[in-house]
């Protein structure tokens, strides 16, 4: 199975500010990860596919990159409706797995 | 507009049954790979099961192998989750979701989720 690490696990910010967040796969992975934004009691939001594909409506300040098995995602700017917590996950062999979550709280 | 609706959680006790559903619409159904994931509430996301656009291949978690059963109506636009012998580590919310053109196994759209208790 493929591991999906991520860092840090949690960050605290302030709007404005630059966050990047790191997930590596414990093989490589291609470009078949994809990245999803979690608000509570919400249902998981599809940010990035591909590794650096902005999925259609989400912002442009969001961005992925990466390939293999290292991976970040930046948000260039925190807007207050950022506040959640991000999962990355590997599509490219069952099981398919997600990362543990990075909670990006307000400062 | 693309819409997933789930249904049929609710409680059950440890050894129990209970079948999922999840209603689709907004996009052709039989086009499109279609998954389970479940998240324990406070938790993080955990893939269960996924079946291809057809319905001619299924896979399953380790920890639902044998016990869980992935299903699909193309005439129906549904999708089903037949979980039989649950356990208690089974509680979760179950998402359905529905794969992207660009990657059957990347999810672009999700339901609600139903919340499934086993519990005595």
């Amino acid at each position: 199975d493929i591991q999906m690490t991520q860092s840090p696990s949690s960050v605290s910010a302030s709007v404005g500010d630059r966050v990047t967040i790191t997930c590596r796969a414990s093989q490589g992975i291609s470009s078949w990860l994809a990245w999803y934004q979690q608000k509570p009691g919400k249902a998981p939001k599809l940010v990035i596919y591909a590794a650096s594909n902005l999925q259609s409506g989400v912002p442009s300040r969001f961005s992925g990159s990466g390939s293999g098995t290292d991976f970040t995602l930046t948000i260039s700017s925190l807007q207050p409706e950022d506040f959640a917590t991000y999962y990355c996950q590997q599509a490219t062999s069952f099981p398919l797995t997600f990362g543990p979550g990075t909670k990006v709280d307000i400062k | 507009e693309v819409q997933l609706l789930e249904s049929g959680g609710g409680l059950v006790q440890p050894g129990g049954s209970l079948t999922l559903s999840c209603a689709a619409s907004g996009f052709t159904f039989n086009n499109y790979a279609l998954s389970w994931v479940r998240q324990v509430p406070g938790k993080g996301l955990e893939w269960v099961s996924s079946i291809s656009a057809n319905g001619g291949s299924t896979n399953f978690a380790d920890f639902v192998k044998g016990r869980f059963t992935i299903s699909r109506d193309n005439s129906k636009n549904s999708l089903y989750l037949q979980m039989n012998s649950l356990r208690a580590e089974d509680t979760a919310v179950y998402y359905c979701a529905k794969g992207t053109a660009a990657g059957p196994y990347i999810f672009d759209y999700w339901g609600q989720g139903t919340l499934v208790t086993v519990s005595s």
